[in-house]
């Protein structure tokens, strides 16, 4: 299975700071399409996830140019820039490019 | 907009069976993958199965923790996706989400509690 590392696993943030979250993969997250299945999940509290941003770095409907994604083949990093109260929860890196699927275990974003 | 509804989940004892249900709405259901992923109470998350497309002949795949035990099945007629869980164990608790390809859309999530 592929592991997903997420560091580090909790930042304690005060609004309008930016913030970066690294997730490195075991194994090449590149498809045989030539596509990164390597997305990104908000969690906030007692809510289902939202995706964020998907295929590495493609921003989801909705969702602020604050946030954006980085990386290619096993390394990556989602980065916020000006964080609002609204942008805390857990985030989660996820894979779907090999079976079986997985996910990091997540950073909780809290205020300072 | 896109809605994923779960339903089903409940209390069952160990060994038992349970059938959990999706509707979704707002897509072309018919032509997506869907998913389900679930998530132990205070830990992350698990992708638990798959179903491909009628023109994938509606390929199934399962996370090893649930392969011989669960089925996800899926009625495009209905827009509707399942999962059929046999001989559950204490270690399936969990919340269930249904979410659709690339986990692009989830739902609420329906609680599947297993005890004795």
């Amino acid at each position: 299975d592929v592991v997903m590392t997420q560091t580090p696993p909790s930042l304690s943030v005060a609004i309008g700071q930016s913030v970066s979250i690294s997730c490195k993969s075991s194994q090449s997250l590149v498809y045989s399409d030539g596509k990164t299945y390597l997305h990104w999940l908000l969690q906030s509290s007692g809510r289902s996830p939202k995706r964020l941003i998907y295929q590495v770095s493609n921003l989801d409907s909705g969702v602020p140019d604050r946030f954006s994604g980085t990386g290619s083949q096993k390394d990556f990093t989602l980065k916020i820039s000006r964080v609002e109260a609204k942008d805390l929860g857990v985030y989660y890196c996820a894979q779907t490019t090999h079976f079986p699927y997985t996910f990091g275990a997540g950073t909780k974003l809290e205020l300072k | 907009a896109v809605q994923l509804v779960e339903s089903g989940g409940g209390l069952v004892q160990p060994k038992e069976s349970l059938k959990i249900s999706c509707a979704a709405s707002g897509f072309t259901f018919s032509n997506a993958a869907m998913y389900w992923v679930r998530q132990a109470p205070g830990k992350g998350l698990e992708w638990v199965a798959r179903i491909r497309t009628k023109p994938n002949n509606y390929a199934t795949y399962y996370a090893d923790s649930v392969k011989g035990r669960f089925t996800i099945s899926r009625d495009d007629s209905k827009s509707m996706v399942y999962l059929q869980m046999d001989n559950l164990k204490t270690e399936d608790t969990a919340m269930y989400y249904c979410t659709s390809s690339h986990f692009a859309y989830w739902g609420q999530g329906t609680l599947v509690t297993v005890s004795s």
